[in-house]
């Protein structure tokens, strides 16, 4: 089983859609979550943390489930602006070092 | 601005050569981080490293070798005996922001062998 995994995708949507992306880890010591979105051909980019409690950026929704070691994203009201591969990224502290996990991301088209 | 800085941005080269890619960050972080990633595939850890003068393998470090003198420098060599270099190289500095230990990465070294 990998460390991280994602929705396959790519989920194409209309304008104004609703859409969510899953992701699940296997390591129940992971401390830290993120969102990184990936454009084509460019570096990824810090969405938003993850937290407990859940969190809410404008129209991006972060939820985390320990019990469960999942974690997904929500984005209202889709923007074409808004495709681009979504990463989960899971951090956890192994013995010695702090170690950073990918997901291999859920691409999203956002269609006129 | 702070940030981090890769060069070069493309690079081509010839089977047998090793090559160079420069990392450089003004943010102060501790640690760096080298990422491998191909054509439609999520990143793979090359090397990291959490201090100066210290540094570790990752998941595919085999055919690559790093060095890190100056805390603010990370650079990655391809050397030949990577058998498969063609690909997007991102390197990453880890420190605190919006409210976590994130990482923040340059945009990224695309080398091609001919």
């Amino acid at each position: 089983r990998k460390e991280v995994e994602q929705d396959p995708g790519p989920f194409n949507v209309p304008e104004g859609a609703t859409v969510a992306f899953n992701c699940t880890y296997s390591n129940s010591a992971s401390q830290s979550f993120f969102w990184y979105r990936q454009d084509c051909r460019k570096e990824p980019k810090l969405l938003m943390s993850v937290y407990s409690s859940g969190n809410e950026d404008g129209r991006f929704t972060a939820q985390l489930n320990r019990a469960s070691q999942y974690i997904s994203l929500l984005i209202r009201d889709s923007k074409l602006s808004d495709s681009a591969t979504y990463l989960c990224v899971v951090n956890s502290i192994e013995t010695s070092y702090d170690k950073v996990i990918f997901g291999p991301g859920t691409s999203l088209s956002v269609i006129p | 601005d702070g940030g981090i800085t890769q060069s070069p941005k493309y690079l081509f080269r010839k089977e047998g050569q090793n090559v160079t890619l420069s990392c450089e960050q003004n943010l102060n972080h501790d640690a760096m981080y080298w990422y491998r990633q191909d054509p439609g595939q999520g990143l793979r850890l090359i090397y990291y490293s959490q201090i100066v003068n210290d540094f570790q393998k990752g998941d595919i470090a085999e055919g690559y070798s790093v060095s890190r003198e100056k805390k603010e420098s990370f650079p990655l060599t391809v050397t030949s005996a990577q058998k498969n270099p063609t690909a997007f190289y991102l390197c990453a500095s880890r420190g605190w922001g919006s409210g976590a230990n994130v990482l923040t990465f340059g945009a990224g070294s695309r080398l091609t062998v001919l």
